[in-house]
Formats: structure tokens, C-alpha cells, sequence
């Protein structure tokens, strides 16, 4: 059972922005980094996300992450068909001694 | 370029046994943090073990503490998972994922950069 809560899904249309979030504790989001990944139909998952808010090469500016308290939230601004993937947020959770992941987030751009 | 290269998996009966490989190539092995992720069919990821890079220090999630065994050979650039007592609910796609920092103590191993394409473990009667 995942400790990190996502919304099962999200949608808009090309060039809108949607948002995600990932809702925790304090033991895990509270108090450690928070990660994004995007994983596309029968792929492995790709890191978009980590430190809460920084981008690894390659990955377009339009994704951006941020955190607050407990919560963390990661924006798609000018939403793209190849945008449309399963997201998950991670973080590390300090009294399961052991990393968590989102419930996940499927985005379907209509 | 870096490669991760899950095998192993296949069907099992319950209460068996099976050993899952991560052969490992690109870069240099042993001073990598690694952890294993699973997704069961057609739901989310799980976190289910992590290794330092020297292999001194392990992490379990509840769900298999006490069931499987994460471990490596730097020599031989593998990381390995051993499953044991398999249950229907450990189905799943297998990943092995590597830490982007090189470093000799596991910190919070959620931040992958690279990840295999996985192996499928069936537990079925």
C-alpha cells in the first residue's frame, strides 16, 4: 500500500497545464527529496524530476516540480501528445527506513 | 552508455524460490548504490530493496523484509534479488535502478537516473 497519495488521473488539452500532486507525512515528502518519474506504456520509468525541482539533462523545461510541507506537486505546462504517461512521485520515508512511491497518476491529453 | 540488464524471472509455484540478476555495464559498478523496484500487472511501482554500494548496508520494504535477499558482486558487475516464500501478490515486472551519485552509504535511495527493462516473476499454481 502506497503511502504517497496521487489522483488516479489527469487530462487537458494540447498547450494547457495540468498538475499533480503527491500528498505525505512527515516522515517521508516532510522531510526528504521528492522525485518525479514518467513511465510510458510498456516502458521502464524515466526519471523527470529529483530534488524536488531540478530537471535532468534532455528533460524539457515545461515539466516543473515543487514541494510544500507535506505535499508535493509537479506542473506540465504546454501539454504535448507524447506527454501522455503514467507519473509517479517518490521520496524516501524515514520511519519505513525504506523508499515509497505514488499511488501514480495517469495523463491523457484529449 | 550505460546498461542494466534484468534476468531470471519466469513462473513459479508458491512458497518457491527464484534468483533475479542485474548485470550492470557502462560505468564503474561498485561505488553505485542499486535498489530494485516492482510493479505488479497493471498497477503502481513499488520500492522493494536497496544495496550500499559496497553491499555492507541493505533496506527491505515491509511487504518482503525476511523473504528476499538483496545482494551483489562488484567483481562481476551484478546485483542480485533472492526470492523465497513467493506469494501470488509478488507477481510482478522486476526493475533494477541505479543511483545517479557515487557515494559508500545508501541515502535515500528514491533517485534513479538509469533503469533495466525489467523481468517478469509469475507466482501461480
Amino acid at each position: 500500500q502506497s503511502v504517497l497519495t496521487q489522483p488516479p488521473s489527469a487530462s487537458g488539452t494540447p498547450g494547457q497545464r495540468v498538475t499533480i500532486s503527491c500528498s505525505g507525512s512527515s516522515s517521508n515528502i516532510g522531510s526528504n527529496f521528492v522525485y518525479w518519474y514518467q513511465q510510458l506504456p510498456g516502458m521502464a520509468p524515466k526519471l523527470l524530476i529529483y530534488r524536488i525541482n531540478q530537471r535532468p539533462s534532455g528533460v524539457p523545461d515545461r515539466f516543473s516540480g515543487s514541494k510544500s510541507g507535506t505535499s508535493a506537486s509537479l506542473a506540465i505546462s504546454g501539454l504535448r501528445s507524447e506527454d501522455e504517461a503514467d507519473y509517479y512521485c517518490a521520496a524516501w520515508d524515514d520511519n519505513l527506513n525504506g523508499g515509497v512511491f505514488g499511488t501514480g497518476t495517469k495523463v491523457t491529453v484529449l | 552508455e550505460v546498461q542494466l540488464l534484468e534476468s531470471g524471472g519466469g513462473l513459479v509455484q508458491p512458497g518457491g524460490s527464484l534468483r533475479l540478476s542485474c548485470a550492470a555495464s557502462g560505468f564503474t559498478f561498485g561505488t553505485y548504490t542499486m535498489t530494485w523496484v516492482r510493479q505488479a500487472p497493471g498497477r503502481g511501482l513499488e520500492w522493494v530493496s536497496a544495496i550500499s554500494a559496497g553491499g555492507w548496508t541493505t533496506f527491505y520494504a515491509d511487504s518482503v523484509k525476511g523473504r528476499f535477499t538483496i545482494s551483489r558482486d562488484n567483481s562481476q558487475n551484478t546485483l542480485f534479488l533472492h526470492l523465497t516464500s513467493l506469494r501470488a501478490e509478488d507477481t510482478a515486472i522486476y526493475y533494477c535502478a541505479k543511483d545517479p551519485d557515487p557515494r559508500n552509504v545508501v541515502v535515500a535511495a528514491t533517485h534513479f537516473d538509469y533503469w533495466g527493462q525489467g523481468t517478469l516473476v509469475t507466482v501461480s499454481s
